[in-house]
């Protein structure tokens, strides 16, 4: 049972536009979310998180919002650049539990 | 961010063989780990908790026997995959999680290893 869901395999984005990328949960006890980047052959990287008592977190170029009673986010990167280019997975947890649960990730391309 | 290490980047080895991957974290003292599994083009998938100076928790049908893991010290993380076969070749994560404390306490950032590809002939 997927918990975390990332229902678009792949985005191709032009440099300079904004690139948003949505993730959906099932699990209305997860209280913090996380997004991550990876790159081919390397571990995931964190990239910005958020807490379930906000509905917006905002880090330089990445802007992630959280629509819990949607039991939506977003990740929004904006202005893209090629560097971003990277498969972005979405994570979601509960306060005191072990484990994050993880979408199947985006794979995202920004296009010079 | 915290930096976490795994030692080695890439193994090869026959089948029946063992290998053991090491996870370091470098700048923090972690006393959980996680050990993931990614296959291609699939999410990550969590096959283990490793608690210091405790047993690992296992997830479902992860089986532990074959894959031994030790967690002997607060920076340190190991996963033996025992007589490994051609289906156990696999890219392998572990993450240290750092505990911080937001306005709610105790929500937790994992970092992860950059990963070992095991590749078993």
């Amino acid at each position: 049972d997927q918990q975390v869901k990332q229902n678009s395999p792949s985005l191709s984005v032009q440099e300079g536009r904004i690139s948003i990328l949505n993730c959906d949960y099932t699990n209305s006890m997860f209280d913090y979310f996380l997004w991550y980047k990876k790159y081919p052959a390397e571990g995931p990287t964190f990239l910005i998180s958020i807490s379930s008592i906000k509905d917006k977190n905002e880090d330089g170029r990445f802007t992630v919002f959280l629509n819990k009673s949607a039991k939506h986010l977003s990740l929004h990167i904006v202005p893209s650049q090629p560097g971003d280019s990277a498969v972005y997975f979405c994570a979601a947890g509960q306060t005191g539990a072990n484990n994050l649960f993880f979408g199947t990730g985006t794979r995202l391309t920004v296009i010079p | 961010g915290a930096v976490v290490s795994q030692h080695p980047s890439r193994v090869i080895c026959k089948s029946g063989t063992s290998v053991k991957i090491e996870c370091r974290s470098l700048d923090f003292q972690a006393t959980t780990m996680f050990w993931y599994r990614q296959f291609p083009k699939k999410s990550l998938m969590l096959m283990a908790t490793s608690n210091e100076g405790s047993k690992a928790t296992y997830e479902q049908g992860v089986e532990k026997d074959k894959f031994l893991i030790n967690h002997a010290s607060l920076t340190l993380s190991t996963l033996t995959v025992t007589s490994a076969h051609p289906e156990d070749s696999s890219f392998y994560i572990c993450s240290a999680r750092e505990r911080w404390q937001g306005l709610i306490p105790y929500q937790e950032t994992q970092y992860f290893g950059p990963g070992t590809r095991l590749l078993v002939l």
